[in-house]
């Protein structure tokens, strides 16, 4: 079945420094990951689309100078939380799909919880 | 815009009771609806969905109907079981079908 694998689970950071985050697809081929974070006592709000041969878009409230996201072939996703503040403390999520595929819908990893201190 | 709204907070029940949790969504077109659950450290996973209005959807015992009268898709379990346990979000697809909008959240308890 399809799998999507969120590392680390948990991290935490100082505040003003950045953090990296990955998302493996396994069992299918991702061509479109969409990165989702989850702030507390908040639902999930979409950071940016990242379609595999297609510019990045990127949500309001949300730029690429901030959250950088490579999305380097069909397995793999990585983002960037640069100069990480208070504010970005939360529950970040991948979401990948095979788009090619018809009526596919995305599956999620467990997510990485951001703390900064 | 296009939204999705869902009762908040924390339902409490016991084992075989009646579920039921409310969603409505505000759209000039037809999306495809969504229920989403996600169990304690795991990230959400798709209960059901509903592409054609006045359709329903049904998983584990779950229902949900989309009507478009209403405009809402209400979940539904006859009786539930401690399993059950989780955070529950509705979800609507943009027109495009490639990015998801997801309700706040509803975190259902049942006690044994």
């Amino acid at each position: 079945g399809a799998l999507v694998y969120q590392y680390p689970r948990r991290t935490i950071c100082k505040s003003g420094t950045s953090m990296r985050m990955e998302c493996q697809a396994v069992g299918f081929q991702a061509t479109s990951v969409a990165w989702y974070r989850q702030s507390p006592q908040k639902t999930f709000e979409l950071i940016a689309l990242s379609t595999v041969n297609s510019a990045i878009k990127y949500e309001q409230n949300f730029t690429q100078e901030k959250f950088p996201i490579s999305h380097p072939n069909l397995s793999f996703s990585s983002m960037t939380v640069l100069n990480a503040y208070l504010e970005d403390r939360g529950l970040y999520l991948c979401g990948a799909r095979d788009q090619r595929q018809g009526n596919s819908d995305y599956t999620f990893g467990s997510g990485t919880r951001l703390l900064v201190i | 815009g296009d939204s999705v709204t869902q009762m908040q907070g924390q339902v409490t029940l016991s084992e075989d009771d009646f579920l039921f949790i409310n969603c409505t969504y505000s759209t000039t077109w037809y999306p495809t609806l969504f229920w989403y659950v996600q169990y304690p450290g795991e990230g959400p996973q798709l209960l059901l969905k509903v592409t054609t209005a006045n359709n329903k959807g049904i998983s584990r015992g779950f229902e949900a109907t989309y009507d478009k009268g209403t405009t809402s898709f209400h979940l539904q379990k006859a009786s539930v079981q401690e399993s059950d346990s989780a955070v529950y979000y509705c979800a609507r697809s943009n027109s495009a079908g490639n990015k998801l909008t997801f309700g706040i959240g509803t975190r259902v308890l049942v006690r044994p």
